[in-house]
């Protein structure tokens, strides 16, 4: 069975901090590595990582695949309160085109 | 335009009875999927459809039936609801031929089980 297992569970920082989330996975045949974050309502797309597309940037969100970890990272510099969410780490494996989820990182960011 | 919609976005019913939540995407994705999120915020696949196949979360009770008209639909049927059926069901869909796994999630649709 696929596992995706993200750290911390839950984060608070202030205003202007540099913060980096994990994800790490178990599964059969990787594909590729979707970070999602989530606000009030709906999950939206950050970034997909692949073999072929081991880093994402934009603006202050950034991510590094490690496929020799199996693991990756989202990294967010001068946090803004606006960034507070859940962020959900989801991996594609195998012959399935559904990916499985993290439990996500709560980030709570104060002014 | 709203690109994964999903109606009602609040459902408070009765246990024992029956419902459906409508689920349309306008942007041309092949693949359409149902996901239940729990009180701790965990996704859980319940089901996905692609050109015509479905594929079933084997540990979702059989009284949650999928049905999709069309490609643009995929509506989500409970029968006879239980209170442990109360959580946040998203819609959401994909263009899984092109390679891209990328979902777009409609809003959510809070369903409250009394």
């Amino acid at each position: 069975e696929d596992k995706v297992v993200q750290s911390p569970l839950s984060l608070v920082v202030h205003e202007g901090d540099t913060v980096t989330l994990n994800c790490s996975y178990e599964v059969t045949n990787f594909r590729s590595l979707l970070w999602y974050k989530q606000e009030k309502k709906a999950p939206t797309f950050l970034f997909m990582l692949t073999s072929s597309g081991i880093e994402k940037k934009s603006g202050r969100l950034s991510s590094i695949l490690d496929k020799k970890e199996l693991s990756s990272i989202l990294n967010i510099t001068a946090t803004q309160t606006g960034d507070s969410a859940i962020y959900l780490c989801a991996v594609a494996s195998g012959g399935s085109y559904i990916p499985t989820f993290g439990r996500g990182t709560s980030l709570i960011v104060h002014p | 335009d709203t690109a994964v919609s999903q109606t009602p976005k609040y459902l408070v019913t009765q246990m024992g009875n029956d419902k459906s939540i409508k689920c349309e995407q306008n942007l041309g994705h092949d693949t359409m999927y149902w996901y239940k999120q729990d009180s701790k915020k965990f996704l859980k696949i319940m089901f996905s459809y692609n050109n015509k196949e479905l594929i079933i979360n084997e540990t979702v009770p059989n009284r949650f039936s999928p049905k999709s008209p069309d490609k643009a639909h995929l509506n989500l049927h409970i029968n006879s609801l239980e209170l442990g059926d109360s959580a946040v069901y998203f819609c959401a869909s994909s263009q899984v031929s092109t390679g891209n796994y990328g979902y777009t999630f409609g809003s959510g649709t809070r369903l409250t089980v009394v």
